[in-house]
């Protein structure tokens, strides 16, 4: 079946660094890749969709210069955590769907970020 | 707008108990539904899937018949077990939004021997 690599599973760093998670999609062309938060025992949250080629749109109360999400192909999308404090410590999930009617979305395995 | 309203837990279900999580869905089109799983500390699986009115996805035990009647999409397996313990989503895709996707706050559930 579709698969969706996520990279890393986890990061620990220290205030002020900058991290970024890549989202591919393995075998299928992914028109649109989701990026997700979930803090815990909690939801997913939808932080931004990204359509290759084109800018990511950024749900309400996303800051889009602190969470840059570049869509570059149709199999890689990659997140950017800017300056990463603390309060940007969550479980950051991507996923991925093609331009079929109905077809579902595939999901990466999770980035564990914490800063320190 | 589009949403799913999904039954909260957490639930607690003696192994071999029979299992349904409830969840309803407002659509403006006509959506895909979907189930996902959630095992502890990784990502969502697909568990099933349906894309329309009376189908029925079916997966690991697990079934859900979507019912336009009702716009209810609810989650059953007969007989559940220790390694079902996770979170479950219910979530609708509409293909006339783009294909956005809309998620149920998830239920927790757990299996005690």
């Amino acid at each position: 079946g579709a698969v969706v690599s996520q990279h890393p599973s986890r990061v620990i760093c220290k205030s002020g660094t900058s991290v970024k998670i890549e989202c591919r999609s393995l075998d299928f062309q992914a028109t649109t890749m989701f990026w997700y938060r979930q803090f815990p025992k909690q939801s997913l949250m939808l932080m931004a969709t990204s359509n290759e080629g084109s800018k990511a749109t950024y749900e309400q109360g996303v800051e889009k210069d602190k969470f840059l999400i570049n869509h570059a192909s149709l199999t890689l999308s990659t997140l950017t955590v800017t300056s990463a404090h603390p309060e940007d410590s969550s479980f950051y999930i991507c996923s991925a769907t093609g331009e079929r009617e109905s077809q579902p979305q595939h999901f990466g395995d999770g980035t564990r970020l914490s800063i320190l | 707008g589009d949403s799913v309203t999904q039954m909260e837990g957490p639930v607690t279900l003696s192994e071999e108990a029979f299992l349904t999580i409830n969840c309803t869905y407002t659509a403006t089109g006509y959506p895909s539904l979907f189930w996902y799983v959630q095992y502890p500390g990784e990502g969502l699986q697909l568990l099933l899937k349906a894309t329309k009115a009376d189908d029925k996805g079916s997966n690991k035990g697990f079934e859900a018949t979507y019912r336009k009647e009702t716009t209810s999409f609810h989650l059953e397996k007969g007989s559940v077990q220790v390694s079902d313990s996770a979170v479950y989503f219910c979530a609708l895709s509409v293909w006339n939004t783009g294909n956005q996707f809309y998620f149920g706050t998830g239920t927790s559930l757990t299996v005690i021997p």
